[in-house]
């Protein structure tokens, strides 16, 4: 069946480097993307989202790119801090059920 | 109060015992969600209902039925509970501008 996937499940930076978290799609129907933070024990945490007619877009510290043309998905967190280190889930919406992608764990180095 | 509230928040019971996990929002919201994720894993769709007469199977159904006894209650049980259940089971609501709420989850354990 349809699923979001994400390439890499950990990813290690330097405290102030940019992060980037990516996240592969396979439903081409699907037209809106979100981003999640997940912390240990706690319930997932939204962070970001994106519509599938835009290509980029800007939060606090955090871009979304959508490629539609490869079905990629990227997180991107600017001037990494140790409070980030989470796991980072993408999800996407998909005839109305909500499919989230394996996750990414990140952790922020001081 | 929150917007989601699963309870219970923790759970042990033994193989073979029926356990139900309950789930109301204040939300307004028609539909509802239940997923299960296992340790460092991604969240896995269960249950969803987009109204009180309307609920469907996600990708992990078997093992599991729920039910929806109003707009704002949306239970999932186990019929007969099983160890590779044990799992964390979160409960989700989504509004008409795809806004989601998540519950603080549930830690079921079944030995």
């Amino acid at each position: 069946g349809e699923s979001v996937g994400l390439h890499l499940p950990t990813l290690s930076v330097q405290e102030g480097d940019n992060s980037i978290i990516n996240c592969a799609y396979s439903n081409s129907a699907s037209d809106y993307f979100i981003w999640y933070k997940q912390e240990s024990g706690k319930g997932p945490q939204f962070i970001i989202d994106i519509r599938s007619n835009m290509d980029k877009r800007q939060g606090q510290r955090v871009t979304v790119l959508l490629n539609k043309t490869v079905k990629h998905l990227s997180l991107q967190i600017a001037a990494t801090q140790p409070g980030d280190s989470a796991v980072y889930f993408c999800a996407e919406i998909q005839g109305g059920k909500l499919i989230f992608g394996q996750g990414t764990e990140l952790s922020v180095k001081p | 109060d929150a917007d989601v509230t699963q309870t219970p928040r923790n759970r042990i019971t033994k193989t073979g015992k029926r356990i139900m996990l309950e789930c109301s929002q204040t939300k307004g919201h028609d539909r509802m969600y239940w997923y299960r994720q296992d340790p460092g894993l991604g969240l896995r769709l269960i249950y969803y209902s987009f109204d009180v007469k309307d609920i469907n199977k996600g990708e992990i159904s078997d093992g599991y039925s729920v039910s929806r006894q109003a707009q704002a209650k949306f239970s999932l049980s186990l019929e007969s509970a099983i160890p590779n259940q044990t799992a964390l089971y979160f409960c989700a609501t989504r509004g008409p501008a795809d806004t989601i709420y998540f519950g603080e989850g549930s830690w079921l354990t079944v030995v």
